[in-house]
């Protein structure tokens, strides 16, 4: 059975690019989150979708937006990059809304210059 | 609003020896509560969790957590080190306040250092 996909796994941009990552969950699990992790600020929600629905978000700026398809493979985009969103961003998946049974992809990391 | 503590950024244990990862938590209800574990460019994996049954939690790789309500704490042990469990482990809480919205609340996280 095939893991949580996240692509792609390393990404270097420049500020004030955007950038889309894409994160395609275990096969039935319908339920996708994502993290954002730094040296400086460890492990941080970012957002949760379900049914193509955002779900819970957390505390971070306009900048940093998500979906999530019929299919339930989801992307965030982060535009305006600046300096400190360099980080590697960490989506998970689970079968339904609102469980701990998250499985973690390996990540994508974003490096901004 | 919920949160974790992890005492020791850095952990440095020798082959054979007792790892102990501290993580102290806070909650306003009864939290759920995991240790996860993370190897250098990949990403997190379940070590154990608390989701309010037996308080001694057994886990993989013999790793066991206990929790302790008195002293809000979830602390990580392993009776004998091996060298593969170098790596980075974080305590995190559940965050249920949103209704079922499971969001994980994070430790700044524990890097185990495993000496031959």
């Amino acid at each position: 059975k095939a893991g949580v996909t996240q692509t792609p796994r390393y990404l270097i941009k420049t500020r004030g690019q955007q950038v889309t990552l894409s994160c395609s969950p275990i096969s039935g699990h319908r339920s996708v989150s994502w993290y954002q992790q730094t040296p400086g600020q460890g492990l941080q929600f970012l957002f949760e979708y379900f049914s193509e629905t955002q779900r819970n978000k957390g505390n971070f700026p306009g900048r940093f937006s998500g979906r999530q398809f019929s299919n339930s493979r989801s992307e965030m985009n982060v535009s305006t990059l600046e300096l400190g969103d360099s980080a590697l961003y960490l989506c998970a998946s689970s079968l339904a809304q609102g469980t701990w049974r998250y499985t973690f992809g390996s990540g994508t990391r974003l490096t901004v210059v | 609003a919920q949160s974790v503590t992890q005492l020791g950024s850095h952990v440095s244990v020798s082959e054979g020896a007792l790892v102990l990862l501290r993580c102290n938590y806070s909650s306003s209800v009864p939290p759920y509560l995991f240790w996860y574990v993370q190897y250098p460019n990949q990403g997190l994996q379940l070590l154990l969790k608390y989701t309010s049954a037996a308080t001694l939690v057994k886990g993989i790789n013999g790793f066991e957590a206990e929790f302790k309500k008195s002293e809000t704490s979830f602390h990580l042990t392993k009776p004998s080190a091996h060298m593969s469990d170098a790596a980075e482990y974080f305590c995190a809480v559940s965050d249920i306040s949103g209704g079922s919205n499971y969001k994980l609340t994070f430790g700044k996280g524990t890097l185990l250092t495993v000496n031959p």
